[in-house]
């Protein structure tokens, strides 16, 4: 079974500029997360999506990110304009349902603001 | 605003010696999760625990949940330098979204 794909696997911009990310999940899983993993800490969650609708996008800083999730499948998530702290990886995990299900990350884009 | 403290934030031993790594919580969690992550790969779950004072083994790593499930330990007999990564304890929010809290993490090294 493939793993949950991403990419680019890495990205460096200058601030301000914009840029995408993509995630493909695992065939049938029909919750999808986008995390935002600063180093030295645990991924926190940014947006949650069950099949095309959003479940939780609370920590979402919405002014510059944005996602979506176009027929619940595959998934981007964008950043305009991006600031210096922006810097991190960014982590896509799927899972078959929402409550206790495993959920099951991809390799992450890491992405680098200077 | 539940969060989960991991510590130590690092821990360097040599091969062969025990570590044990905690996570801790003021809040209830109805589950809590342990995953591993090594550099360029995404975390990778090693167990989920469930039922206060449940007690998993797999391997060499055993995995405890407080009575009160505001807390967990990770155990590690006769470390190995493939053990090294980041550990990372996870709980799920009370929200029943599926929305995990993750602690920041123990990063492990293990010489040879």
């Amino acid at each position: 079974e493939a793993g949950v794909a991403q990419s680019p696997r890495y990205k460096i911009i200058e601030k301000r500029q914009s840029v995408a990310f993509w995630c493909n999940p695992i065939s049938g899983h029909a919750t999808l997360y986008w995390y935002q993993q600063i180093l030295g800490q645990g991924p926190k969650l940014l947006i949650q999506f069950q099949n095309n609708g959003v479940v939780d996008d609370s920590q979402l800083p919405k002014d510059r990110f944005s996602a979506e999730r176009l027929k619940g499948v595959d998934s981007t998530l964008k950043i305009q304009p991006a600031k210096l702290e922006d810097s991190a990886v960014y982590l896509c995990a799927s899972s078959l349902g929402t409550t206790y299900n495993e959920q099951f990350f991809g390799p992450g884009t890491r992405l680098t603001v200077l | 605003t539940q969060l989960l403290e991991q510590s130590p934030q690092f821990l360097s031993i040599q091969e062969g010696e025990n570590l044990t790594v905690y996570c801790n919580s003021s809040s209830v969690f109805s589950s809590l999760q342990w995953y591993r992550q090594e550099p360029g790969e995404g975390p990778v779950l090693l167990v989920t625990v469930v039922t206060g004072g449940e007690v998993k083994k797999l391997k060499r790593l055993t995995f405890q949940f407080g009575d009160a499930r505001k807390d967990s330990s990770l155990h590690i007999t006769a470390a190995q330098p493939g053990d090294t990564g980041l550990y990372l304890c996870a709980g799920y929010g009370s929200s029943n979204t599926g929305k995990l809290i993750f602690g920041q993490g123990t990063t492990l090294q293990v010489k040879p």
